[in-house]
């Protein structure tokens, strides 16, 4: 079955760009039927989308997020990445990557997460 | 400021059944899927329910999803200590704002 693992450092400055990067194995990202997610969880809080990518390199963002946010694909290595500029404290968080359905954008499989914390 | 709304904690005994509402708009439940996910401590979210109130294989028939108008709501039965989590809705918005929106999360005790 289809697996997700995000990857990336756990420690960002001030004012840098967060990057971290979702591999998939046992599927394509290539095959389509799916956007390429990426959500965030602040410390004790609820879950924020932040955007997804289609195979062909189509990008939905959270428009709170959107001028900040920018989502890549790389299909010869069945890997997105998620970049964030001009990062503050309040973009700590645990990071997740997600499949989600064409059709209804169903969530599922997640990843594991990967908590990133800003600070100088 | 979550754009679903939900009870931000509900409870009950071992056996008996809980129900965890979801509220939302026209632009968002109103006129699309809902699915449900349930994040146990230090996990992440799993998929519970998706398209309003299916089960992906290997989720118990105790859990089930309805939706009327705009809410959704996410019924327990046969509590477990094990189903202590917090529970998401998540659904599509339609709006000029649009994008993936989910509540704030319910926090499920099992007395």
């Amino acid at each position: 079955q289809v697996q997700l693992q995000e990857s990336g450092p756990g420690l960002v400055k001030p004012s840098q760009t967060l990057s971290l990067t979702c591999t998939v194995s046992g599927g394509s990202i290539s095959s389509g039927g799916y956007y390429w997610s990426w959500i965030r969880q602040h410390p004790g809080k609820g879950l924020e989308w932040i955007g997804y990518i289609y195979y062909s390199g189509s990008t939905y963002y959270n428009p709170s997020l959107k001028s900040r946010v920018t989502i890549s694909v790389d299909t010869s290595k069945n890997q997105f990445s998620l970049k964030l500029s001009s990062v503050t404290a309040a973009d700590t968080a645990v990071y997740y990557c997600a499949r989600a359905e064409y059709y209804d954008r169903t969530f599922d499989p997640w990843g594991q997460g990967t908590l990133v914390t800003v600070s100088s | 400021q979550s754009v679903l709304t939900q009870p931000p904690s509900v409870s009950a005994a071992p056996g008996q059944k809980v129900t965890i509402s979801c509220s939302g708009s026209s632009s968002n439940i109103g006129n699309n899927y809902v699915s449900w996910y349930q994040q146990l401590p230090g996990t992440a979210p799993k998929l519970l329910i998706y398209d309003n109130n299916k089960r992906p294989s290997g989720i118990p028939d105790r859990f089930s999803g309805s939706k009327s108008g705009t809410s959704a709501t996410l019924g327990i039965t046969g509590l477990q200590t094990g189903d202590e989590a917090d529970y998401y809705c998540g659904t599509w918005d339609s709006s000029l704002s649009a994008g993936g929106v989910f509540g704030g999360g319910t926090k499920l005790t099992v007395l």
